[in-house]
């Protein structure tokens, strides 16, 4: 089955310790987005990438990493520089950038010890 | 910037209620438009979309149209069941070209027997 997988599906940080939060999809699909969500608001752009290798900022992007050596991977990293790590953060993917739908991931719901 | 508001929730409604959720935006140009689901504990999942002005989009008994006279994609149902019951989520896609999509802060549907 075609879609895209996050995991793990909850994750627990150490005050000063970076995460890795996985998102890997097979729909072929070029281009790929982070969201943040926390509880009463909408969803918020961390970082995304067009292409393999290629990534931007998005909106939120202080105290995040995220590389793109794989179409199929998109991985996101939360370093100790941010302060305020507990959320929800989704994945998506879309074929490519313009006019095209976003399909999200099932989410990792990330807590701080 | 563009942006995109929604109607407060929570929306409580009974079984077979009609139901409307408010949307409108402020953004350059007509971009597309979309509803966006999320059931308890997971991702999103996309309800419907329309892409330019008069479109309707429409899934699942739900249906939104595309009103640029009034920048408004308002959500309708005309029979809801308990099913139904989630947190439903208003975007447009970003004009800058980065396949950014961005979110109202979401609306609380419980639908009760």
């Amino acid at each position: 089955d075609g879609g895209i997988t996050q995991s793990p599906k909850y994750l627990f940080r150490k005050e000063g310790q970076n995460v890795t939060l996985s998102c890997e999809q097979n729909l072929n699909h070029d281009a790929m987005y982070w969201y943040r969500q926390d509880p009463g608001q909408g969803l918020r752009l961390i970082y995304y990438s067009q292409i393999v290798n290629d990534f931007q900022k998005g909106d939120i992007a202080e105290g995040y990493s995220v590389s793109r050596e794989k179409k199929e991977s998109f991985p996101l990293t939360v370093t100790s520089a941010q302060k305020n790590p507990t959320a929800f953060y989704l994945c998506a993917s879309s074929p490519g950038p313009n006019q095209e739908t976003q399909y999200f991931g099932p989410g990792t719901r990330l807590l701080v010890l | 910037g563009d942006s995109v508001t929604q109607m407060e929730g929570p929306v409580t409604l009974s079984e077979e209620a009609f139901l409307t959720i408010n949307c409108t935006y402020t953004a350059t140009g007509y971009p597309s438009l979309f509803w966006y689901v999320q059931y308890p504990g997971e991702g999103l999942q996309l309800l419907l979309k329309a892409t330019k002005a008069d479109d309707k989009g429409s899934n699942k008994g739900f249906e939104a149209t595309y009103r640029k006279e009034t920048t408004s994609f308002h959500l309708e149902k005309g029979s809801v069941q308990v099913s139904d019951s989630a947190v439903y989520f208003c975007a447009l896609l970003s004009s800058s070209n980065t396949g950014k999509l961005i979110f109202g802060q979401g609306t609380t549907l419980q639908v009760k027997p």
